[in-house]
C-alpha cells in the first residue's frame, strides 16, 4: 500500500534559518506529491505539488522537488519568519482519488 | 475565491448520540471526501464519494458512519451512535477532478463525545 514517512518533529528553528522537512514516499503506480499546511486552529491549505519525476513545486519561498530514484519530496525554505509556524504535512495521490498523508511535522519559528 | 465550508465548527455530544457534519464542497467540484485528525495525530482518509455514491471507504468508515448528498450543495457525514474514539476533527475536502489529487480542505469541525 501507499505510505509517507515524515521527518519527526518538532523543530524549532530562529528566524531566517534555512529549513528542510524530510519526507519519503512509497507507492503504487506514479503519485503525485503534495505539502499542505496547517496554521493554529486552522483546515489544511495546500502549499505546493509536484506531478512528475523532477518536477519542483514552489510557494511563498518554500520548494520541493520530486525526486523518483530517492522517492523524496523533502520541503525546503531558506529564510523562515515566525509566520511560518505551523503543522506541515507531506501527502500522495495516486489517481486512485484518495490521499495518504504523513503524521505532520510541527514547526516552531522563534524571533 | 471558492472555498469549502463546514459547520459546526464545534460540536460536544455524549457517547451513543447521533451527529450530523455538514459541508459545502465548492460548487464546480466533482469529488468529495471526508477526513479525521485525532487530536495530534495524522490526518486520516475516511471515504471518497462521487457521482452520488461511496467510491472508497477505509476500515475506519464501518457501519456507524454514512454520507449523503442531500441536495446540489450539500455534503453530510453522519455518525449514527458516537463513541469516545470518535472524538477528532473532521475534514471535508472537494476536489475538481480525481486524478490531480488536489484536495480543498474545509477549516474541520470538532466533535468532542464525552
Amino acid at each position: 500500500g501507499n505510505s509517507v514517512t515524515q521527518m519527526e518533529g518538532p523543530v524549532t528553528l530562529s528566524e531566517e534559518a534555512f529549513l528542510t522537512i524530510n519526507c519519503t514516499y512509497t507507492a503504487t503506480g506514479y503519485p503525485s506529491l503534495f505539502w499542505y499546511v496547517q496554521y493554529p486552529g486552522e483546515g489544511l491549505q495546500l502549499l505546493l505539488k509536484a506531478t512528475k519525476a523532477d518536477d519542483k513545486g514552489s510557494n511563498k519561498g518554500f520548494e520541493a522537488t520530486y525526486r523518483k530514484e530517492t522517492t523524496s519530496f523533502h520541503l525546503e525554505k531558506g529564510s523562515v519568519q515566525v509566520s511560518d509556524s505551523a503543522v506541515y504535512f507531506c501527502a500522495l495521490n495516486t489517481n486512485a482519488g484518495k490521499s495518504t498523508f504523513g503524521d505532520g511535522t510541527t514547526l516552531t519559528v522563534k524571533p | 475565491e471558492p472555498e469549502v465550508t463546514q459547520t459546526p465548527s464545534h460540536q460536544v455530544t455524549q457517547m451513543g448520540q447521533e451527529v450530523i457534519l455538514r459541508c459545502v464542497p465548492i460548487s464546480n467540484h466533482l469529488y468529495f471526501y471526508w477526513y479525521r485528525q485525532i487530536l495530534g495525530q495524522k490526518v486520516e482518509f475516511l471515504v471518497s464519494f462521487y457521482n452520488n455514491e461511496i467510491s472508497e471507504k477505509s476500515e475506519i468508515f464501518d457501519d456507524q458512519f454514512s454520507v449523503e448528498r442531500p441536495d446540489g450543495s450539500n455534503f453530510t457525514l453522519k455518525i449514527r451512535s458516537t463513541k469516545l474514539e470518535d472524538s477528532a476533527m473532521y475534514f471535508c475536502a472537494s476536489s475538481e477532478a480525481r486524478d490531480t489529487g488536489e484536495l480543498f480542505f474545509g477549516e474541520g469541525s470538532r466533535l468532542t463525545v464525552l
